[in-house]
């Protein structure tokens, strides 16, 4: 099983609020990852997790916070979001290098 | 240095014909190179990858072709399906760290 589970699969939020984007895995695997996805381009790095530490960040505004709970868990804190962060958000795990993607969620901010 | 350039940027294949898409590397040090395929609103999924010590890998209708000299690799697919029709990544990668992606492939497979 090579599943990566993302919630919501929508979301639609205004540039004051707060929300939450959760990630999850049960395939051991001991690094996770945020992606941010524009309309036809690839995916871009935000975040690397690596025995639940993180070990990367892409310089990536203070407005969006990751989180990792457990080895199983990822969340993705949004505050203060701007029109421009609508995007695809993409979950990944991965294990030796083979990275295993979320179905993502769909931002809007209004 | 850390660039992979994928070509070309579409392609519209008739059915039964073979999808060609080809990406090259700069990074020698680049160990794991996959391939990935994206539906309209959905997450990436991994379709195939290869290493630097075989030259080919093939699963099912879809090949990748490795050619280590020209620092470039390439995805087939054979008898292309209109259920094929999607975009296309090619990555690579260096110790299992994080992905270097191409721009990105659209197919269309005509019926």
């Amino acid at each position: 099983d090579t599943e990566v589970t993302q919630t919501p699969k929508h979301l639609v939020m205004g540039m004051t609020n707060k929300k939450s984007l959760k990630c999850e895995q049960h395939m051991g695997h001991r690094a996770m990852y945020w992606y941010k996805q524009k309309a036809k381009k690839p995916p871009e790095l935000m975040f690397v997790y690596s025995y639940e530490k993180l070990s990367i960040n892409e310089s990536v505004p203070s407005r969006f916070s990751p989180e990792c709970p457990n080895s199983s868990l990822l969340n993705l804190h949004l505050h203060a979001l701007q029109p421009e962060d609508s995007a695809l958000y993409l979950c990944a795990s991965s294990h030796y290098g083979e990275q295993y993607f979320g179905p993502g969620t769909r931002l809007t901010v209004t | 240095q850390q660039q992979v350039k994928q070509s070309p940027q579409s392609l519209i294949v008739q059915k039964g014909g073979i999808s060609i898409i080809n990406c090259a590397y700069e990074n020698t040090a680049f160990d794991y190179f996959p391939w990935y395929q994206q539906f309209p609103g959905k997450g990436p999924a991994l379709l195939i990858a290869i290493r630097p010590d075989v030259s080919e890998k093939k699963e099912g209708r879809f090949t990748i072709s490795f050619n280590k000299s020209a620092k470039q690799f390439s995805l087939h697919i054979m008898d292309s399906q209109p259920g094929d029709s999607a975009t296309y990544f090619c990555a690579a990668s260096r110790s299992a760290r994080q992905l270097t992606f191409g721009s990105g492939t659209q197919l269309t497979v005509l019926p």
